[in-house]
């Protein structure tokens, strides 16, 4: 079967630290991921995509690279902000029109 | 702007009683899709359409129904909800599959 899971429930950071968030996934057909930020009581909202063709994607203090051999993708946020403080989700494009969600890790960020 | 709009935002229902819960959207998506989120859980895919196509995940109880009248508006229909229907519901749209999925704010549905 599918599934996108993370190594990590919780992760705790300081302020200003960089931060490092984990995904899993077992489909070698997928072909597009998708990392989503949810705070409490909100949807999830993008932060960044990247497709197979590609190992790493930047975009503003955050970088996902991605390991096809491994099945592997992470999330890397730079300068890590109270702001920042949600659940992540790594979500997985199966190719069958379906949006896969990992299990999610919860980042805390200590000022 | 919000994009993907769900209405309730809470939703309390008595067990057995059907319930409807909402989401349309201004983006001109082809796809929507529905999810049920439980306590620390990760988003579970219901269904989805692909314009008019409806398509079903194995696991999701027949007690889930859903609408999509026209491309803005989606609706999912709880039959008889249950104490363990009580979730939050996440409506999603994108462009086509492999793109990018917005999501709206979420129906949180509560059974008494």
């Amino acid at each position: 079967g599918e599934s996108v899971g993370l190594h990590l429930p919780t992760l705790s950071v300081q302020e200003g630290d960089n931060s490092i968030i984990n995904c899993a996934y077992s489909n070698s057909a997928s072909d597009y991921f998708i990392w989503y930020k949810q705070e409490s009581g909100k949807g999830p909202q993008f932060i960044i995509d990247i497709r197979s063709n590609m190992d790493k994607r930047q975009g503003q203090r955050v970088t996902v690279l991605l390991n096809k051999t491994v099945k592997h993708l992470s999330l890397q946020i730079a300068a890590t902000q109270p702001g920042d403080s949600a659940v992540y989700f790594c979500a997985e494009n199966t190719g069958f029109q379906k949006l896969v969600f990992g299990t999610g890790t919860r980042l805390l960020v200590s000022p | 702007d919000a994009m993907v709009i769900q209405n309730p935002r809470y939703q309390v229902t008595q067990f057995g009683k059907p319930v409807t819960l909402s989401c349309s959207q201004t983006l001109n998506h082809n796809v929507m899709y529905w999810y049920q989120q439980k306590s620390s859980q990760a988003p579970k895919l219901l269904f989805h359409y692909y314009d008019k196509d409806f398509n079903n995940e194995a696991d999701t109880p027949d007690n889930f129904q859903s609408r999509r009248p026209n491309t803005s508006f989606c609706f999912l229909d709880i039959r008889s909800p249950g104490l363990g229907d009580a979730a939050m519901y996440l409506c999603a749209t994108s462009r086509d599959t492999g793109a990018e999925a917005f999501f709206g704010q979420g129906t949180r549905l509560t059974v008494v």
